[in-house]
This record gives C-alpha cells, structure tokens and sequence, in this order.
C-alpha cells in the first residue's frame, strides 16, 4: 500500500525568503512523486515529477524537489518565494501495481506569502 | 491545446436525486481519472478509466459511478445524493504513462 504525508498544513514565509514544503511518502513499489498546487476555486497544476530519472527534479514557477529514497521523502523547495505562490500545495504519490494505477494525495499544504 | 474540459462548473441538487458530471480530457488522453475534493477528507481518489475500461477504483460506494467513451470522454454518476456528497469533483486526464495527471476545474456539486 501507498501513503503520502505532508508534514505541515501550513507554512508562512515572507516575499523574498525560501520556501520549504515537506513530503514523505510510504511505497511497496518503485513510485513516481508530483507536486500539484491548487490555487483558490481553481484545479490542480503540475508543478514536478518524479518518475525514476535523476533525483533532483525541477519544474515550473522556480520550484524543484529532490528524491531522497532513504529518506522516503521528496521536500518541495524554491529559493525566493513570490506573492503569487500563496496557494495550496499537494504531494501525490503514483505507482503500478499489477498492471493498475493508484493515485494517492497528501492532506496538502497551505502555503501564505506576507508582504 | 485545449485543456481538460469539465461541466457544468457548478450543480445544485437535491437530496436523492442523481447527477451527471462530465469530463472532456486533453486531445489524445486515453486516461481519465476522478477525484473528490472535500475540506474534511482532502482530494480521494474515485475511479479511473483507461480506453473505455474501469482501471482502478477508490473506495466510495457503488452509488457512484462512472464510464468512459470511445472518443475518451468520461462521465461519472452519483445516484441517490446526500449531503456529504457535496463537493469539488475533479477530473484529470493522462497518456496513461507516470507522466503526470492535466486537471479540468472541476464541478462544483451542493447537495441541498
């Protein structure tokens, strides 16, 4: 079975400082790892994928991820954050069992950016 | 290129009546998968469906439902709603390969 937990529901960093949201994930099986955000009374965006390649991923807005199997985790970082990243933010774990997909979400992560 | 297409964007209905969400995924998708998103449980996974075939299934009961046509389009039924099934449904297509899930904007269902 597959598990994701986000470690925090909520994260608050000011304009300009660093942006850390945390992931571990539980996988019988070789997963591949997104990140989605969702702003308000929209759907889910792609951020980044995970799926087997290199370990540090990057994606779209300025984010990366970096798989670390010992860990179990896949932390979503970006150097500077923007007002624009107020959002909330989803670790979603993948993988194939017995020719079938299964698709489970993180709680999420409410992220505030302050001026 | 269009992106996934869903509707209606918002639906009021009232207890125990059914309802029919739709979804139009992304030009060459053949994968189609739903999510509720409600504030108490976060976004659970439904069902998905892959060249007209029921893939893999969540745990919800056989009150909802779904099928997919040959042109890839999806609908998903709930019959006999309840006041918890209010919620954002959200439907997101693929190739069918792990490389990521294009999510519509969801309907937003009230069940009154």
């Amino acid at each position: 079975a597959q598990s994701v937990t986000q470690l925090d529901s909520h994260v608050s960093v000011s304009e300009g400082t660093p942006v850390l949201l945390r992931c571990n994930y539980s996988s019988s099986y070789s997963p591949s790892l997104f990140w989605y955000v969702q702003h308000p009374n929209k759907g889910l965006q792609l951020l980044l994928k995970y799926t087997s390649a290199a370990t540090l991923v990057k994606g779209i807005n300025g984010f990366e991820a970096e798989f670390k199997k010992s860990e179990t985790s896949f932390h979503l970082t970006k150097p500077s954050a923007h007002m624009s990243d107020a959002a909330e933010y989803f670790c979603v774990v993948s993988e194939i069992y017995t020719g079938r997909r299964a698709l489970t979400f993180g709680s999420g992560t409410r992220l505030q950016v302050q001026p | 290129k269009a992106g996934v297409t869903q509707t209606p964007r918002y639906l009021i209905k009232t207890r125990g009546q059914q309802v029919t969400l739709s979804c139009s995924p992304i030009s060459g998708h053949r994968s189609v998968s739903w999510y509720q998103q409600t504030p108490g449980q976060g976004l659970q996974f439904l069902f998905e469906y892959f060249s007209e075939t029921q893939r893999n299934k969540g745990n919800f009961p056989g009150r909802f439902s779904g099928r997919q046509f040959s042109n890839s389009r999806s609908e998903m039924n709930v019959s006999t709603l309840e006041l918890g099934d209010s919620a954002l449904y959200l439907c997101a297509s693929s190739t069918g390969d792990l490389d990521g899930y294009t999510f519509g904007s969801g309907t937003r269902l009230t069940v009154v």
